[in-house]
């Protein structure tokens, strides 16, 4: 089966703790995305990577940090500088098909914060 | 910069009534255009998706759109509403070949029995 897989689906973890999401993917798509969910705010995207060993901040970066060490894993740390980290995280990759490109979603990671 | 507008952030139907989701966009370029799905607490899932060849584009499970530049919108639809319709759906943005994509607030739909 191809796709992308995302561990744990929940996570608890206290205040002042760092915390890595998992995210692979056997698409062998080149680009790879995070996003934090909210409700009523759709997704907000946090950093991406479009090749191995390189990745940008997205309009969130702030308390996040990514590692692209391999095509196929994009793993994602919130550390204890993210003031409100309580959230539903995707991740996903993207290929270029039929003029334009389009993402690919894992089953997401519920992070919650106490 | 692009950016979609999803115009109701809930909309409730009967099972079998028609569904009308309502999506407008800004783009200073030819925009791509997506509908995803969301089921709770599970991924997105695309429905379909528009880029500059046919207006009308018609997706997985019945749903289609159609992309009207004078009106900036693209409108999801569906004749016939299924309780497995019930989901959150979100309109997506991309200018012509590229990788950045912006989401919509989201609407969240109800069916009813």
């Amino acid at each position: 089966d191809g796709g992308i897989t995302q561990s744990p689906k929940y996570l608890f973890r206290k205040e002042g703790q760092n915390v890595t999401l998992s995210c692979e993917q056997n698409l062998n798509h080149d680009a790879m995305y995070w996003y934090r969910q909210d409700p009523g705010q759709g997704l907000r995207l946090i950093y991406y990577s479009q090749i191995v060993n390189d990745f940008q901040k997205g309009d969130i970066a702030e308390g996040y940090s990514v590692s692209r060490e391999k095509k196929e894993s994009f793993p994602l740390t919130v550390t204890s500088a993210q003031k409100n980290p309580t959230a539903f995280y995707l991740c996903a990759s993207s290929i270029f098909r039929g003029f334009s490109y389009e993402q690919y979603f894992g089953p997401g990671t519920r992070l919650t914060v106490t | 910069a692009q950016s979609v507008t999803q115009l109701d952030s809930h909309v409730s139907v009967s099972e079998g009534t028609p569904v009308l989701l309502r999506c407008n966009y800004s783009s200073s370029y030819s925009p791509s255009l997506f509908w995803y799905v969301q089921h709770p607490n599970k991924g997105l899932q695309l429905l379909l998706k528009y880029t500059s060849a046919a207006t009308l584009v018609k997706g997985i499970n019945g749903f289609e759109a159609e992309f009207k530049k004078s009106e900036t919108s693209f409108h999801l639809t569906k004749p016939s509403a299924h309780m497995s319709d019930a989901a959150e759906y979100f309109c997506v943005v991309s200018e012509e070949n590229n990788n950045d994509m912006r989401f919509g607030a989201g609407t969240r739909l109800t069916v009813k029995p």
